[in-house]
């Protein structure tokens, strides 16, 4: 079965400074990977995914993730924090094959301080 | 599109009630997924349909939850009788069959049990 863990439940920046935000799996097979955004009172939003192909992968909003086997990590980053980038944010696994779901991690608030 | 339509927003119910919440999907996406989110355990998967089937309950907690999909447009996650424990948002998310593609949330539904 697949696992997902953030390690972080809670990150602070300042406006301007690197944001990184990470996310480690577990899976028996190659996965599928993704990061969602959630704003206050809203529902997932999805920034970015990994499938298969180039392991850096541009998402909306700046951010990019990168996607290491070795290290079974897909941290996200973002090299210039902005307060609307205050939100949480989720990592997330499915593996590639049928009849399997998405499975979330605990979630990441990113707060951003001016 | 519309996205993926849930109603209602809020709910507020006393325990013992029957609550059900419902899910429009995408038009053309043939998967469908009930999540809840509380602080403490995060997004949990209850129950997953592909093309009007169930695949995997494993996560509904408990006989007091049950959740249909009877055709590709509606789904409805049923609570009876509801108990203050169940309070959470309830989010539905639909794909089409890669998994690869992602999910597309709805706004959730708020649902206070008191």
């Amino acid at each position: 079965a697949q696992s997902v863990t953030q390690l972080g439940s809670h990150v602070s920046v300042s406006e301007g400074a690197l944001v990184l935000l990470r996310c480690n799996y577990s899976s028996s097979v190659p996965p599928y990977l993704f990061w969602y955004v959630q704003y206050p009172n809203q529902g997932l939003q999805l920034l970015l995914k990994y499938t298969t192909g180039a392991t850096l992968v541009k998402g909306i909003n700046g951010f990019e993730a990168e996607f290491k086997k070795s290290e079974t990590s897909f941290h996200l980053t973002k090299p210039s924090a902005h307060m609307s980038d205050a939100a949480e944010y989720f990592c997330a696994v499915i593996l590639n094959q049928a009849g399997t779901a998405l499975i979330f991690g605990k979630g990441t608030t990113l707060s951003v301080s001016s | 599109d519309a996205g993926v339509i849930q109603s209602p927003r809020h709910e507020v119910t006393e325990m013992g009630q029957e609550v059900t919440l419902r899910c429009k999907p995408i038009s053309g996406h043939n998967s469908l997924f009930w999540y809840r989110q509380t602080m403490m355990r995060g997004l949990e998967l209850l129950i997953y349909f592909n093309n009007n089937v169930p695949i995997d309950d494993s996560g509904m907690p408990e006989d007091r939850f049950s959740a249909k999909m009877p055709n590709a447009s509606f789904s409805t996650l049923k609570i009876q009788p509801s108990e203050p424990r169940d309070s959470a948002v309830y989010f539905c998310a639909s794909s089409s069959n890669s998994g690869g593609y992602g999910y597309t949330f709805g706004s959730g539904t708020r649902l206070t049990v008191v």
